[in-house]
């Protein structure tokens, strides 16, 4: 979901527990979907990418799922661990020549031992 | 470590003044993007730069400006700073204006 100001929706989750944070983007002719982690006191840190031409992709614990009908992005982090305690943005572009992302909200993950 | 350095860390400074944050880009990065986050408005785009040449601009206002330089580094200009610019200010690079995007730790400005 999307929020304002410091009211991130939030998800609290057990370590080892699978998490998912969902996000909706607005424009439906975006074709690039970009997920970053931001921990406190840093930069937005690259998580994983996909294009509008998949529906799903996975990294290393981690998977994107994209419903274009519906304009809805989720990331799925297997086997959570307190390092994954983050703000989790979605970002999505629409193309041509520039990549200039635009960001939602974020999502605060907090991950309990 | 994303490999994009920017300076000062933390700036603090009056309302009037004028500032200057400096990006590095990641070795080989062509392009240099700078958001800006604040608490209620998220990640914003300001501008973007690739190879010292301006690409695209957003949000951002006349009492700013950027410049990429050749040796690719990047400064963002901020003038008559007023309070409501408190924020953190993130340089972001890519190879060649292609994603991802890979951004610094920021810089934290906080205008009084």
């Amino acid at each position: 979901g999307e929020s304002v100001g410091l009211h991130l929706p939030t998800l609290s989750v057990q370590e080892g527990d699978n998490s998912i944070i969902n996000c909706a983007y607005s424009n439906s002719a975006s074709d690039y979907f970009i997920w970053y982690k931001q921990e406190s006191g840093k930069g937005p840190q690259f998580i994983i990418d996909i294009r509008s031409n998949m529906d799903k992709r996975q990294g290393q614990r981690v998977t994107v799922l994209l419903n274009k009908t519906v304009k809805h992005l989720s990331l799925q982090i297997a086997a959570t661990q307190p390092g994954d305690s983050a703000v989790y943005f979605c970002a999505e572009d629409y193309g041509g020549s520039n990549y200039k992302l635009t960001f939602g909200k974020g999502t605060l993950l907090t991950v309990n031992p | 470590d994303s490999g994009v350095t920017q300076t000062p860390k933390h700036l603090i400074t009056a309302t009037g003044q004028r500032v200057t944050l400096r990006c590095s880009p990641r070795s080989g990065d062509l392009s240099v993007y700078w958001y800006q986050q604040s608490l209620d408005q998220g990640l914003q785009f300001l501008i973007q730069y690739y190879n010292g040449e301006e690409r695209a601009k957003g949000n951002i206002l006349e009492r700013f400006s950027a410049q990429q330089f050749p040796d690719l580094h990047s400064e963002l200009n901020l003038s008559s700073l007023e309070l409501g610019d408190s924020a953190l200010y993130f340089c972001a690079s890519s190879v060649d204006g292609s994603p991802p995007l890979h951004f610094g730790n920021g810089t934290r400005l906080t205008v009084t």
